[in-house]
């Protein structure tokens, strides 16, 4: 089945960039997602990046991904306090039904 | 209107009560989901409904019934649950099935 890790505790300065990693198993995914979540909150989609693509970049945001590698980042630049959350990364795969399968998720401090 | 919305925002209920969380998106999203958030985990699927029609079922268990009134509206009926039910309880919708997922912001549901 498939398998989505992240480590799960990022720690970084306000200001510094924050690199988040994620690697998945399945290779059929067609999706890869990039969700922030605070707490007691919903889940918010930020990004995502198609399996045919190697990078993405949106405002503050850069995702990477190594399709041989089954590695997906994202990278946060000028990281501010609100960018204090839990990340998600997630795999889908297209073809009739899209289940999404979210990873551990990191969580991330910003240190004023 | 570009936002999922959920109610209660709290629940609280005994193990004979029966109660129903509500959610709605104006999206014209045609496919609808039911997640179960467990504390510092990520999201579990439950149910999804393409086109009004229950399309997935993740083997839960009878006492959670989900209810797709309209295109707009999905309900989840609870009956007899058990304290390890309590959790975080996300709805999503996207535009098909194959299109990303937007959630709403969750309903925490303790029980008693």
């Amino acid at each position: 089945g498939e398998d989505v890790e992240q480590s799960l505790f990022l720690s970084v300065r306000e200001g510094d960039s924050s690199v988040i990693n994620c690697t998945y198993t399945d290779s059929s995914s067609t999706y890869l997602y990039w969700y922030k979540q605070e707490p007691g909150a919903g889940l918010q989609l930020l990004t995502y990046i198609f399996s045919n693509m190697d990078m993405k970049q949106d405002q503050r945001l850069t995702v990477l991904l190594n399709k041989k590698d089954k590695h997906l980042s994202l990278r946060i630049a000028d990281t501010q306090t609100g960018d204090s959350a839990i990340y998600f990364c997630a795999e889908g795969n297209s073809g009739g039904y899209q289940k999404v399968t979210f990873g551990t998720g990191t969580k991330l401090q910003v240190i004023p | 209107d570009t936002e999922v919305t959920q109610t209660p925002k709290h629940l609280v209920m005994g193990m004979t009560n029966k109660k129903s969380l509500k959610c709605e998106q104006h999206m014209g999203h045609r496919a609808m989901y039911w997640y179960k958030q467990k504390a510092k985990k990520p999201p579990e699927l439950m149910f999804v409904y393409s086109y009004e029609k229950l399309s997935i079922n993740e083997s839960v268990p009878s006492r959670f019934s989900p209810e797709c009134p309209n295109s707009s509206l999905l309900n989840l009926h609870l009956h007899a649950l058990q304290p390890e039910d309590s959790a975080l309880y996300l709805c999503a919708s996207s535009q098909d099935r194959e299109y990303e997922q937007y959630f709403g912001p969750g309903t925490r549901l303790t029980v008693t």
